[in-house]
């Protein structure tokens, strides 16, 4: 079963406009989850996380994610892109109680000037 | 804080011989450490998690005599992938987390080794 859902492989956002990125999950505990950012031939640099506390998390380089148990979704948002946010953003998800990690499959972000 | 190192960044072999990649964590304890495989334009994909002094945890389907793991110390796993042929070719990335409350339920990412195997 697929514990990470993320639509659209490609997102074109213009310069200055605002990004939003669609996650939404599956799990049978509380999950932690995450934001994770990977630029061309590097790792991954966490960008922000959810672990039961504010349901809206602020991460780095303006991003934010707001966690909705509801819709069990953890989408990730920026009001205005910038050309170095050209990247695959990877929601992560801890669907199992523990620290094994379950990846969506990525958002290709291209940034239009 | 929380940076996890990888060497080389980038190797290039022969076909049937065995490359090892390093993994450390240099500014914490590393208590469990986990390798990733990843597939151009895909998504990662767990391959093990190695726990300090006990021995890896491979995921279904990867062969652990094809993929070793040592997890010698708090501060470095090693990955040795043995008799490489060129379907092994890919981006391998370790991962860590550590023993400090900010960063126990939070994995801190390598920036990964390039394998190409001739």
């Amino acid at each position: 079963a697929q514990s990470v859902t993320q639509l659209d492989s490609h997102v074109s956002v213009s310069e200055g406009t605002p990004v939003l990125l669609r996650c939404n999950y599956s799990s049978s505990y509380s999950p932690s989850l995450f934001w994770y950012v990977q630029h061309p031939n590097k790792g991954l640099q966490l960008l922000l996380k959810y672990t039961s506390a504010a349901t809206l998390v602020k991460g780095i380089n303006g991003f934010e994610a707001e966690f909705k148990k509801s819709e069990t979704s953890f989408h990730l948002t920026k009001p205005s892109a910038h050309m170095s946010d050209a990247a695959e953003y990877f929601c992560v998800v801890t669907p199992y109680g523990n620290n094994r990690l379950a990846f969506g499959k990525g958002n290709q972000v291209v940034v239009i000037p | 804080g929380a940076v996890v190192s990888q060497h080389p960044s980038r190797v290039i072999c022969k076909s049937g011989t065995s490359v090892k990649i390093e993994c450390r964590s240099l500014d914490f304890q590393a208590t469990t450490m986990f390798w990733y495989r990843q597939f151009p334009k895909q998504s990662l994909m767990l391959m093990a998690t190695s726990n300090e002094g006990s021995k890896a945890t491979y995921e279904q389907g990867v062969e652990k005599d094809k993929f070793l793991i040592n997890h010698a110390s708090l501060t470095l796993s090693t990955l040795t992938v043995t008799s490489a042929h060129p379907e092994d070719s890919s981006f391998y990335i370790c991962s860590a987390t550590g023993d400090r409350k900010a960063s126990t339920d939070t994995q801190y990412f390598g920036p990964g080794t390039r394998l190409t195997v001739l």
